[in-house]
């Protein structure tokens, strides 16, 4: 059963800190992961997606690694903003056959970004 | 393009009701996943529809069920309601098979409240 452990649990930075979340998970065979932010009370809002053969992906300030061999994801956020402020939550999509629409989440790391 | 819709967004029911919750997914997506979030146990994941098909359950009770329509339109039925099933219930759509485009992609979720 994939087990996914996000560390740490909550993180209060100064504006324009650059920070990493990290992810990690048991079992290495799966087909991509996925970062969300998740404002309180509100969805999920996809920030990137990584297939199972990718090693990073990047989008603007955000920059998120996979390394499936050792179990670990991390994103990467430069020049923290405290718009940023938001709980993240890496998911794993389960690998191939049947399970695309599955994904198993970590608990999710609450940021701050305090100006 | 709109995205993932989900109607009410709000709901109270008393125990022993049942509720329908609604879920259109993103023009073109044919995959429709359920999932509840709640405080103590995070997002987990209730089930899969692709192609008006039920493509992997989660590990919930029988109380809890779906279906998809030919449309890709979903609901999600809970009958016989506890005051544990008061929750976050969020659906994530996706075109609905491998490779990039499996990024899943959520709504803005129903709040049940079971009084």
């Amino acid at each position: 059963k994939q087990e996914v452990t996000q560390i740490p649990a909550a993180l209060s930075v100064p504006e324009g800190e650059n920070l990493v979340l990290n992810c990690s998970f048991t079992d290495s065979a799966i087909y991509n992961l996925q970062w969300f932010r998740q404002d309180p009370g509100k969805g999920l809002t996809s920030l990137l997606l990584i297939q199972s053969s990718q090693r990073e992906q990047t989008s603007g300030r955000l920059n998120a690694s996979l390394d499936k061999s050792s179990g670990r994801s991390t994103l990467y956020i430069a020049a923290s903003q405290p718009g940023d402020s938001a709980t993240y939550l890496c998911a794993l999509g389960g690998a191939g056959g049947t399970s695309y629409g599955k994904l198993t989440f970590g608990q999710g790391t609450i940021l701050t970004v305090h100006p | 393009k709109a995205g993932v819709t989900q109607t009410p967004r709000y709901l109270i029911k008393t125990r022993g009701q049942q509720v329908t919750l609604s879920c259109s997914p993103i023009s073109g997506h044919r995959s429709v996943s359920w999932y509840q979030q709640t405080p103590g146990q995070g997002l987990q994941f209730l089930f899969e529809y692709f192609s008006e098909t039920q493509r992997n359950k989660g590990n919930f009770p029988g109380r809890f069920s779906g279906r998809q329509f030919s449309n890709s339109r979903s609901e999600m039925n809970v009958s016989t309601l506890e005051l544990g099933d008061s929750a976050l219930y969020l659906c994530a759509s996706s075109l609905g098979w491998g490779g990039p485009h499996n990024e899943q992609f959520f709504g803005p979720g129903t709040r049940l409240t079971v009084l």
